[in-house]
């Protein structure tokens, strides 16, 4: 089985600095993706960024970037240079397996301040 | 771009009637996938499917069974609504199963039982 964990309930950021989303999994698969979703208040589900098992480079996207530490089986979100419009509730999520599932973490709602 | 159709938006009900919620996945797109997010919840895996079969299932209630037809459009049933079915009702389609594909969400069928 597989299970994603995200420790952080709310996170607080100043607009322009940047900010990490933790998230660690767990899983027995060696073949496997994680993924970042948004979700902002209006309530849809924005996909942010992928990382796949055997990526050996973390992946970026615009302001987006995963650390990703597979000994640690973790793949925190970085968003750099905060912007209002990054409020919002943030999903780390893992498929694979075989499985055609993925199945998300609780999730981080995060605060960008003025 | 074309993005993930679902209807209704909005949808009211009263306790043990029906309901039937659709989903038009993005052109191409091999897999369906169903979630259900409750208030302040993750959203939770229900059912997919990989070209028109059923390929894995969640936590989906016997009251509830979905199907996607030849023109690959999916829809999800629901019988005799509790309460507790109020939530709100993602379809998300990726192309091809694998660890590597993300989810593309609709904005998703926000389901009120009275």
């Amino acid at each position: 089985a597989q299970k994603i964990t995200q420790t952080q309930p709310g996170m607080f950021v100043q607009e322009k600095e940047a900010v990490t989303l933790d998230c660690t999994y767990d899983t027995s698969d060696q073949s496997y993706g994680l993924f970042w979703y948004k979700q902002p208040s209006s309530g849809e589900m924005i996909f942010l960024i992928y990382q796949g098992s055997y990526d050996e480079q973390n992946a970026t996207e615009g302001r987006y970037s995963l650390n990703f530490q597979k000994a640690r089986k973790s793949a925190n979100l970085v968003i750099s240079a905060s912007q209002l419009g990054d409020s919002a509730m943030y999903f780390c999520a893992i498929s694979g397996g075989g499985g055609f599932k993925t199945i998300f973490g609780a999730g981080t709602r995060l605060f960008v301040k003025a | 771009a074309a993005g993930v159709i679902q209807s209704p938006r909005h949808l009211i009900k009263e306790k043990r009637e029906t309901a039937t919620l659709k989903c038009y996945p993005i052109p191409r797109h091999d897999t369906v996938y169903w979630y259900q997010q409750g208030p302040g919840q993750d959203p939770q895996f229900l059912i997919s499917f990989y070209e028109k079969m059923q390929s894995d299932k969640g936590s989906i209630p016997d009251r509830f069974s979905a199907q996607q037809f030849s023109d690959y459009h999916s829809e999800l049933n629901m019988s005799s609504l509790e309460l507790g079915d109020s939530a709100l009702y993602f379809c998300a389609s990726s192309l091809r199963q694998g660890s590597n594909s993300p989810l593309h969400f609709g904005n998703g069928t926000r389901l009120t039982v009275t």
